[in-house]
């Protein structure tokens, strides 16, 4: 069965500070994947997309970057964190294509506190 | 492009009352929509999806949802709320012509005993 492994769970990093989030998918091959965050209160924004190795699209400008070294593996990184990189970073896949691209399997999340 | 409203940000219900959580949605083509469920401090999971089959669709837990193309519309409902439904909920919507994921806002489900 295919499972998805996220960490670090919990965060807490200084401002200006460097970012290293990872994300690897187990069961499954040539998924894409996803970043999104969730601000408190707020709903998903998608950061970055991956639909195969070395290809990443960004969906928010941002200081933030995202890797896929390979096919199952989505970093998320920053060389210098902001107070407002805070929030709650979910990593998701998905082999659909078409109709029931939508139908994602999510990681457990990284609680990332920016002080 | 489409896009996904959520109506109510908060719904608060009794154990063992209806749950009704709205969601209408614009879209140029033919959507897929889905109803997503996170418990604090988790991912998402997915409870049930519309890809253009049967209009009224089951998923998990008991929920089911309707497509009402004429009000745009993709209601939750669950017949009788328990404590464990406590949670935020999500509907999505994604259309051609890339099937691009717009999500809602999100309504916090609180379960009365």
């Amino acid at each position: 069965s295919q499972t998805i492994h996220q960490w670090p769970a919990t965060l807490v990093q200084p401002v200006g500070s460097p970012l290293s989030l990872e994300c690897t998918v187990e069961g499954t091959s040539n998924p894409n994947l996803y970043w999104y965050r969730q601000a408190a209160g707020r709903g998903l924004q998608l950061l970055f997309y991956s639909v195969g190795i070395g290809q990443i699209s960004s969906e928010v400008p941002q200081n933030l970057s995202a890797s896929r070294p390979q096919d199952r593996q989505f970093i998320l990184s920053s060389k210098k964190l902001l107070l407002s990189d805070s929030g709650f970073y979910l990593c998701a896949w998905t082999v659909y294509r078409g109709p029931d691209t939508g139908e994602l399997f999510f990681g457990e999340g990284s609680r990332l506190t920016v002080l | 492009a489409q896009s996904v409203t959520q109506l109510d940000s908060h719904v608060s219900v009794s154990e063992g009352t209806p749950v009704l959580l709205r969601c209408n949605y614009s879209s140029s083509y033919s959507p897929s929509l889905f109803w997503y469920v996170q418990h604090p401090n988790k991912g998402l999971q997915l409870l049930l999806k519309y890809t253009s089959a049967a209009t009224l669709v089951k998923g998990i837990n008991g929920f089911e949802a309707e497509f009402k193309k004429s009000e745009t519309s993709f209601h939750l409902t669950k017949p009788s709320a328990h404590m464990s439904d406590a949670a935020e909920y999500f509907c999505v919507v994604s259309d051609l012509p890339d099937y691009k994921l717009s999500f809602g806002a999100g309504t916090t489900v609180t379960v009365r005993a």
